[in-house]
């Protein structure tokens, strides 16, 4: 079975300073991985996707993630936060026997403090 | 572009009455979806279309009536629904049935009284 886990609920950074979110995958083939953000009333967007290649995707607005086999893990980071960051975001994993199955996340809250 | 629309926008209706709710991508993807989302929660997968046929249902209770007229188009028919079915409800598309990337709408928030 397919699963994602986001350990933390809620993520507090500094504007300017550094921020990562993390994700950790259980997968029984090969992870095909996404980060998805979410504002509030609103749907989710693309942010990144890791499906195979270098372990460091960069993605929209900044963003960027790690793919790390070995701690089965794809923390979402973004060198310098903005105010504007402030958002809940997903990590998902699609099914290798199924891809049209996505398994999301619990979700973090990213509050980013001027 | 990777727009995926929905309409409405908002949407109240009683436990008796039936609605529908509607989905467009014109990106040429042949897969689409509808996700149920609970504030604070991840999308919970409901249906998925994959050319234009039903392929996934995760048991979804039968008030719930999925619909996929063209390509492009995707409604969800909603009658006898309970309160406990508000929420947003989430339309997302995909090129096909591989790794690509699912692009989601805005969703459509429904409240049921």
């Amino acid at each position: 079975a397919q699963s994602v886990a986001q350990p933390e609920d809620q993520v507090n950074v500094a504007e300017g300073n550094p921020l990562t979110v993390k994700c950790t995958y259980s997968v029984s083939g090969n992870p095909y991985l996404f980060w998805y953000v979410q504002y509030p009333n609103r749907g989710l967007q693309f942010l990144l996707k890791y499906i195979t290649g270098d372990n460091l995707v960069k993605g929209s607005y900044g963003f960027e993630a790690e793919f790390n086999k070995s701690q089965t893990s794809f923390h979402l980071k973004k060198p310098s936060a903005l105010v504007s960051d402030s958002a809940l975001y997903f990590c998902a994993v699609r099914d290798g026997d199924n891809f049209n199955k996505f398994y999301f996340g619990s979700g973090t809250k990213l509050n980013v403090k001027p | 572009d990777t727009e995926v629309t929905q309409t409405p926008k908002h949407l109240v209706m009683g436990m008796t009455n039936k609605k529908s709710l509607k989905c467009e991508q014109h990106m040429g993807h042949r897969a689409m979806y509808w996700y149920k989302q609970k504030a604070k929660k991840p999308p919970e997968l409901m249906f998925v279309y994959s050319y234009e046929k039903l392929s996934i249902n995760e048991s979804v209770p039968s008030r719930f009536s999925p619909e996929c007229p063209n390509s492009s188009l995707l409604n969800l028919h909603l009658h006898a629904l309970q309160p406990e079915d508000s929420a947003l409800y989430l339309c997302a598309s995909s090129q096909g049935t591989g790794v690509e990337t699912q692009y989601f709408g805005p969703g459509t928030r429904l409240l049921v009284l």
